[in-house]
């Protein structure tokens, strides 16, 4: 079925410790977004790509980096996780420059 | 600064009709987006606005008012499966979306 896979579904992490999430779609677009949802908050973007090799900062990217060495494959990381990063997190794609995104699953992150 | 308003919570009943209000303030203005949301789910995208005016798509209707800064969802004969919660996101300047908190929608029999 094709679509945005992203893993793990959930995760409990100590404080301190780096943590990456995954995240693969076998759509081809080339616009990859990532993006955490609190309580009481719309969608706050922390980094997105608009094609393999190029990544850029959205609104809330402090403690978080990506990558995107391929189409594919978008992975975001936590150097150093903090509570303060305890959400859900969506994985995104779109055809560049359109609106219409395609999520993911979700991944649910406790930070103690 | 940029913002999004809709309300945080609507209730409606089965078979009636609910329109769910979105105003917005943003740096440049490139489209208006409605996505759903279930509980525990993903976002999915439902309708798209960048002329005024009114779109109709089945039973949920999205409109556009780009001098007001104002758009609605109108949902007819609600069904059951149709709680859930319903995001707001203009595409600003940039073409980067900003989210309104989404509205969450309750239906009872």
């Amino acid at each position: 079925i094709a679509g945005i896979t992203q893993a793990p579904t959930s995760q409990i992490l100590a404080a301190g410790r780096r943590m990456t999430l995954r995240c693969t779609q076998d759509m081809r677009h080339n616009a990859m977004y990532w993006y955490r949802q609190d309580l009481g908050l719309g969608l706050r973007l922390i980094h997105y790509s608009n094609t393999a090799g190029t990544t850029g900062k959205g609104e809330v990217p402090d403690g978080y980096s990506v990558s995107r060495a391929n189409t594919d494959d978008f992975p975001l990381t936590l150097a150093s996780a903090v509570p303060s990063q305890t959400s859900v997190y969506f994985c995104a794609s779109s055809v560049e420059g359109t609106g219409e995104l395609f999520f993911g699953e979700g991944s649910r992150l406790t930070v103690l | 600064g940029q913002n999004i308003d809709q309300p945080t919570e609507m209730t409606a009943t089965e078979g009636a009709i609910v329109q769910i209000n979105c105003t917005y303030q943003t740096s440049g203005f490139n489209g208006l987006f409605w996505y759903q949301q279930h509980a525990g789910e993903a976002p999915t995208f439902l309708s798209y606005n960048v002329l005024d005016g009114l779109e109709e798509k089945g039973r949920f209707s999205s409109f556009l008012s780009r001098s007001k800064g104002y758009s609605y969802l109108l949902l007819k004969e609600l069904q059951m499966k149709d709680s859930a919660s319903y995001l707001c996101a203009v595409r600003d300047s940039n073409y980067q979306l900003i989210w309104g908190a989404g509205t969450k929608l309750i239906i009872k029999p």
